[in-house]
């Protein structure tokens, strides 16, 4: 079984819609949790860490399921500029591998 | 800060020729790592290193080498050019700290086995 594991998509959404992704982890040693953005041809960057208790960041939340084991990233009101590739990654809380899911494909449409 | 720059941006190899991507990073990074994006499969991990000296193997790592003499360095060695090595190597690096910091990338090198 993947350590992470992520639908694909992809997911097409109209401007101002609201959209979910969710990530499955398979690990319950896992102990932080990311999600990642990728833009065409470019590297991953940071979006946001998830914590236990969720965050915000803007348009942005995060969630964390420790119980059912997954994390899941709440985008409302999409913007054009939100299309992208959306990974998801766990870290165990021994050593320091990063697990990455296979990431979601966004595009928003106007 | 630089951050992880990687060289080269792009490369095209023969089958059998070998060479060497570059990785640094200039933020005292003692976890370092390469990673393969391929379509469909995502990232994957080929070697990774804890600090100076000390490398491991990750999920896919035949046909490649890696070392470690510094803090700041971590090439990726092809020791033989494969068409299936065709891929996007992405390096990163993170502070070996068990917690809760990122892993920031470079900017990746695509690379083409002919």
């Amino acid at each position: 079984r993947k350590e992470v594991e992520q639908d694909p998509g992809p997911f097409n959404v109209p401007e101002g819609a609201t959209v979910a992704f969710n990530c499955t982890y398979s690990n319950s040693a896992s102990q932080s949790f990311f999600w990642y953005r990728q833009d065409c041809r470019k590297e991953p960057k940071l979006l946001m860490s998830v914590y236990s208790s969720g965050n915000e960041d803007g348009r942005f939340t995060a969630q964390l399921n420790r119980a059912s084991q997954y994390i899941s990233l709440l985008i409302r009101d999409s913007k054009l500029s939100d299309s992208a590739t959306y990974l998801c990654a766990v870290k165990r809380n021994t050593g320091n591998q990063f697990y990455f899911g296979t990431g979601t494909s966004l595009t928003v449409i106007p | 800060n630089a951050g992880v720059t990687q060289t080269p941006k792009f490369q095209v190899l023969k089958t059998g020729q070998s060479m060497t991507l570059q990785c640094a990073q200039d933020m005292n990074h003692e976890y370092m790592s390469w990673y393969r994006q391929d379509p469909g499969m995502g990232l994957r991990l080929i070697h990774y290193s804890v600090g100076a000296g000390i490398t491991d193997q990750g999920e896919v790592p035949n046909g490649y080498n890696v070392s470690r003499s510094t803090t700041e360095d971590f090439p990726l060695r092809l020791l033989s050019a494969a068409p299936s090595q065709t891929s996007v190597y992405f390096c990163a690096s993170s502070p070996f700290d068990g917690g809760r910091n990122e892993q920031f990338f470079g900017p990746g090198t695509r690379l083409t086995v002919l």
